[in-house]
């Protein structure tokens, strides 16, 4: 593995169903977070965890759950998904705060109807 | 609120010169990003910007004023694999990064 990666590339779900999607990174950056991108918007933040233990909640939280049990996991959870949830799902990290690069993954294609 | 502005869409043509604009409000400010975002594929970081002034980096260069609250980004020697979105974001005075919706940017042969 080499930088991030995510999991799965693309999902159709049944609204009401959970889902959880994976991130993983191999550069020991102690922050991630959690993005979805739609068409004509900005990259809006979900949640973000600033170290290994530590989560916050971003722009637009409601529907999600994230854990960081360790440096190089931070899942992300629908619990009950929604059409609105519809999205492409960036997953990033950085060394440090928000002053610092932040390194994508490849993105999930999330379709849920 | 915090706000960053640029245009949606610009089209240029290849071998030449565009200009990026990015304007932004924000609660303080520590610092602004250049990410570049073919279509399919996640963002990518091209500059950051902290101090005024431009700074070069290849083709690309990126220029911020933060008097004005203004940044742009100017790529020269336009190729057909420059055509992609440019996203400008900024780091707020909490230290999260606040991002522009993007310019699509297409060229022309």
């Amino acid at each position: 593995i080499a930088g991030i990666t995510q999991a799965p590339t693309s999902q159709i779900l049944a609204a009401g169903r959970r889902m959880t999607l994976r991130c993983t990174q191999d550069m020991r950056h102690n922050a991630m977070y959690w993005y979805r991108q739609d068409l004509g918007l900005g990259l809006r933040l979900i949640h973000y965890s600033n170290t290994a233990g530590t989560t916050g909640k971003g722009e637009v939280p409601d529907g999600y759950s994230v854990s960081r049990a360790n440096t190089d996991d931070f899942p992300l959870t629908l619990a009950s998904a929604v059409p609105s949830q519809t999205s492409v799902y960036f997953c990033a990290s950085s060394d440090g705060g928000g002053e610092d690069t932040q390194y994508f993954g490849p993105g999930t294609r999330l379709t849920v109807l | 609120g915090q706000n960053i502005d640029q245009p949606t869409e610009m089209t240029a043509t290849e071998g030449a010169i565009v200009q990026i604009n990015c304007t932004y409000q924000t609660s303080g400010f520590n610092g602004l990003f250049w990410y570049q975002q073919h279509a399919g594929e996640a963002p990518t970081f091209l500059s950051y910007n902290v101090l005024d002034g431009l700074e070069e980096k290849g083709r690309f260069s990126s220029f911020l004023s933060r008097s004005k609250g203004y940044s742009y980004l100017l790529l020269k020697e336009l190729q057909m694999k420059d055509s992609a979105s440019y996203l400008c974001a900024v780091t707020d005075s909490n230290y999260q990064l606040i991002w522009g919706a993007g310019t699509k940017l297409i060229i022309k042969p």
